[in-house]
């Protein structure tokens, strides 16, 4: 059971590169959701999703971009990627509690990217 | 939105002392207090929650406290060893479902 997989590790980019960032989970979770990481900042909120085909937008979703066609795999795309958005990024998941109450989010170790 | 507020930022402790961490928070509809421990190079992982119900829930040596009038919660970390060297996030619901708002976290360093 590997839980939440983030791929790559570590990235570097040149200003207006695009890539994405790959987040997969393995267990069965509906809810995923990504977060970026910045010094003195705490973790804040990009995107998220309830389910296959459902995606919202969290605290900070400019410059990226989202789709969830399968359950297990959540996909961050940057499409012009600027020095703003060197940061750590988390992907997380967590499942329906059969009460409806907050279940705990499952973190991924992250994706450590330098816009250059 | 949701603001939280997360004090002190920085904590030094000697093993075996006493650790306390305090957050606070805006929305008086959140019902869900969870704290997040991230050790260098891993992501955040869940250590204790507590839900708006509950004064107190402990867990061996962490122990969370829930102040619903005053809108604060704390983090109480009993008989501190090495390994309790981390970062420390406190949370409450964001606006969307199984999403948080994250304090800006605060980093403990128990020395031996």
């Amino acid at each position: 059971n590997a839980g939440v997989t983030q791929t790559p590790k570590f990235q570097v980019l040149k200003t207006g590169q695009s890539m994405t960032l790959q987040c997969a989970q393995d267990m069965n979770h509906e809810y995923m959701s990504w977060y970026r990481q910045d010094p003195g900042m705490g973790l804040r909120l990009i995107h998220y999703s309830v389910g296959a085909g459902i995606t919202d937008q969290g605290e900070v979703p400019n410059g990226y971009n989202v789709s969830r066609s399968t359950t297990e795999d959540f996909p961050l795309r940057l499409l012009s990627a600027a020095p703003s958005q060197t940061s750590v990024y988390f992907c997380a998941s967590s499942y329906i509690a059969p009460t409806g109450q907050d279940s705990p989010l499952h973190f991924g170790n992250g994706t450590r990217l330098t816009v250059t | 939105g949701e603001n939280v507020e997360q004090h002190p930022s920085t904590l030094s402790v000697q093993e075996g002392d006493s650790a306390v961490i305090k957050c606070t928070y805006s929305d008086s509809a959140s019902n869900y207090f969870p704290w997040y421990k991230q050790e260098l190079g891993k992501g955040p992982q869940l250590i204790i929650d507590i839900r708006s119900n509950v004064g107190e829930k402990k867990d061996q040596r962490i122990a969370v406290t829930l102040n619903k009038t005053a809108k604060h919660f704390s983090l109480h970390i009993t008989e501190t060893q090495p390994e309790d060297s981390a970062v420390y996030f406190c949370a409450v619901p964001a606006r969307g479902y199984s999403t948080l708002t994250f304090g800006k976290g605060t980093m403990l360093l128990v020395s031996p």
